[in-house]
């Protein structure tokens, strides 16, 4: 069964402090890999998409990585619009329609 | 501009009632989901369509219905046969890579916050 595990579970940063936020995974050969941004009582919003180790995407002060087991989102110098909760989701090849979606890291930043 | 309604924002459902949550899309998307979202676990797929009258299970159906008489449409509705129903729901779409044949992230809607009064 393909799991996510994120974390932290909650991260609260100084304006300007740059940290990263962790997705662990195991999947039955990995199709893809997404980070959402999801604000409260919103939708998500997708951000990025990983599908083979060694690559990254970069947008704004975001930047996401990813490796046989894990992946990052690094924010960089993050500002208080950058507070939200970011999800991580899986697709194997099990199941041509399976997403497996992590539980989530509560991001807030303090001005 | 293109995207997901979901309708309505917030609902509220009496015991033995069954209520239905909107979802259309103009993105042309082919495909559209429908996800439960509970406090500390992750969105859980209850019902998708890859295809106009066409639609699989997921894996929570039980106690929900959908239909897909039209590409932009997808209701879910949320039986009295699902016993706990208080939940914030999800409605998606994607699209699908034709020449890589890779998966693409969801364009989700903006969710319809269920409560059992």
């Amino acid at each position: 069964e393909d799991q996510v595990t994120q974390s932290p579970e909650a991260l609260r940063l100084q304006e300007g402090e740059s940290s990263s936020l962790n997705c662990s995974y195991t999947v039955s050969g990995l199709r893809g890999l997404f980070w959402y941004r999801q604000d409260p009582g919103k939708g998500p919003e997708f951000l990025f998409t990983l599908y083979s180790a060694g690559e990254e995407k970069e947008k704004e002060r975001l930047k996401a990585t990813l490796t046989k087991k894990e992946s990052f989102l690094h924010i960089t110098a993050p500002k208080p619009e950058d507070s939200a909760t970011y999800l991580c989701a899986v697709q194997g090849l099990r199941g041509y329609q399976k997403v497996t979606f992590g539980t989530g890291t509560k991001l807030q930043v303090i001005p | 501009d293109g995207g997901i309604t979901q309708s309505p924002k917030y609902l509220f459902r009496k015991e033995g009632q069954n209520v239905t949550l909107s979802c259309e899309q103009n993105l042309n998307h082919d495909a559209m989901y429908w996800y439960r979202q509970d406090p500390g676990q992750g969105l859980r797929l209850i019902y998708y369509s890859q295809i106009v009258n066409d639609f699989q299970k997921g894996d929570i159906a039980e106690g929900y219905s959908v239909s897909r008489e039209k590409k932009e449409s997808f209701p879910l509705t949320v039986t009295s046969a699902q016993k706990n129903p208080t939940a914030f729901y999800l409605c998606a779409s994607k699209n699908r890579d034709t020449t890589f044949d890779r998966p693409l992230g969801y364009t989700f809607g903006s969710g319809t916050r269920l409560t059992v009064v």
